[in-house]
């Protein structure tokens, strides 16, 4: 079958880093997607990784190993504002998006 | 750029009553989703449209959910009837093609009762 793997819940300090990790298995990989989700809205998009490596965007950076089936997303300086969740999503063979249950961050002063 | 249009943002119905939901993608989106989300999981895909024609719909209860999508543009998702566990918000997506990344309206949050 199936499966993206995220941790449920983080917490982290104003001001820190945070990295957020995905392992995915699925049929086939043709990229691997990151959305923010802040509680009652809809996901927003923050990156797309298709090859090894990191792709820099910001205070958000998204890690990619197709090897190891894994990817991180990299929040620095953090905010009050980046309290959301954060969905992990890989496009298979078919091009269909499998979707993780995502991380909810949680941010304390 | 409008972003994706979807109403109503609430619907508060009983069990076995039918419900509708509408869905005004992006200008240009050819491909258009709909997807179920429940408290505290991801996106489950109910049906993806690319125009006007369905690409996948494995996942839809085909024997109380229906969608269409008319010209290829606007697309209503309907539940009939609707079934305590049908309540989650339902989520509107479109994108440029299948390789672009989607975008997602606000949602409709369903509650039954």
């Amino acid at each position: 079958g199936q499966n993206i793997d995220q941790p449920t819940e983080m917490t982290a300090t104003e001001g820190a880093i945070v990295q957020i990790n995905c392992t995915y298995q699925t049929s086939g990989f043709n990229g691997l997607f990151w959305y923010q989700q802040h509680a009652g809205e809809a996901p927003t998009f923050l990156s797309y990784n298709v090859l090894d490596g990191l792709e820099e965007k910001g205070r958000f950076s998204s890690f990619l190993s197709r090897s190891k089936g894994y990817s991180y997303l990299l929040l620095k300086e953090l905010q009050m504002k980046d309290s959301a969740s954060y969905l992990c999503a890989v496009r298979d063979s078919n091009y269909q998006l499998i979707w993780g249950a995502g991380t909810k961050l949680i941010i304390k002063p | 750029e409008a972003g994706v249009a979807q109403s109503p943002r609430y619907k508060i119905i009983e069990k076995r009553q039918s419900v509708a939901f509408w869905c005004n993608p992006i200008s240009g989106h050819a491909t258009l989703y709909w997807y179920q989300q429940i408290l505290g999981q991801g996106p489950k895909l109910l049906i993806q449209f690319q125009n006007n024609g369905v690409v996948d719909d494995s996942q839809l209860p085909k024997d109380r959910f229906s969608a269409e999508r008319l010209k290829g543009v606007d697309s209503t998702l309907k539940i009939q009837p609707a079934k305590l566990e049908d309540s989650a918000v339902y989520l509107c997506a479109s994108s440029l093609d299948v390789n672009q990344p989607q975008h997602f309206g606000d949602g409709t949050r369903l509650s039954i009762l």
